[in-house]
């Protein structure tokens, strides 16, 4: 089946750092991917849809300066937390997949911030 | 503002009993309901997919049921081993709007 694969899988650093997370889709070609953060015993809140050779679009409230997303390939897309802070340690996680069909996720990245 | 709603308590039973899970849903009309499940510190993984049109759905151990007119499915594990504990997540999906999850249920299954 699709695999997703997600690195780095676990980042602890200092605050002010920037920090980059790579979603690779292995074995199809990923027009679009997606890029949640999950907390603890809650659902998954959709950040934002990365999208092939164009702007990433973003929900509601999710800074984009604060959040970039690069999706410069059809297999890889990225997440980088600039200026990250305590209050953005969270399980990150991205997947791929089209309107109706399944999401293929990623094991998703724990950020700690120190 | 549309919602989705799990069992926030988690569920625990016997070994070889089956096990039933809940997803409601309001103020949405989704064009299809998925599964997923979930391991502690991993992504989730996707198990069934059932479309507006469709009552039920099964694959091995797994059914899921959709009543749209009740805003409701069900998600049954038959034969429950300890293997199955683990959480899981509904997700409603409509083109157009994004893909909506809810918040999980935890399941475990005791030997």
């Amino acid at each position: 089946g699709a695999v997703v694969s997600q690195h780095p899988s676990r980042v602890i650093c200092k605050s002010g750092t920037s920090v980059k997370i790579e979603c690779r889709s292995l074995d199809f070609q990923a027009t679009t991917m997606f890029w949640y953060r999950q907390f603890p015993k809650q659902s998954l809140m959709l950040m934002a849809t990365s999208n092939e050779g164009s702007k990433a679009t973003y929900e509601q409230g999710v800074e984009k300066d604060k959040f970039l997303i690069n999706h410069a390939s059809l297999t890889l897309s990225t997440l980088t937390v600039t200026s990250a802070h305590p209050e953005d340690s969270s399980f990150y996680i991205c997947s791929a997949g089209v309107w109706d069909q399944p999401q293929h996720f990623g094991d998703g990245t724990r950020l700690s911030i120190l | 503002s549309q919602k989705i709603e799990q069992n926030s308590e988690a569920l625990n039973i016997q070994e070889g009993k089956t096990a039933t899970l809940t997803c409601n849903y309001t103020n949405y009309s989704p064009a299809y309901l998925q599964w997923y499940r979930q391991d502690p510190g991993r992504g989730p993984v996707f198990l069934l997919l059932i479309r507006e049109n469709e009552k039920e759905k099964r694959k091995e151990r797994l059914k899921v049921t959709f009543d749209t007119t009740l805003k409701q499915s069900l998600f049954h594990i038959t034969a429950s081993q300890p293997a199955d504990s683990a959480t899981y997540l509904c997700a409603l999906g409509s083109r157009g709007f994004k893909t909506i999850f809810g918040a999980g249920t935890r399941l475990f299954v005791k030997a």
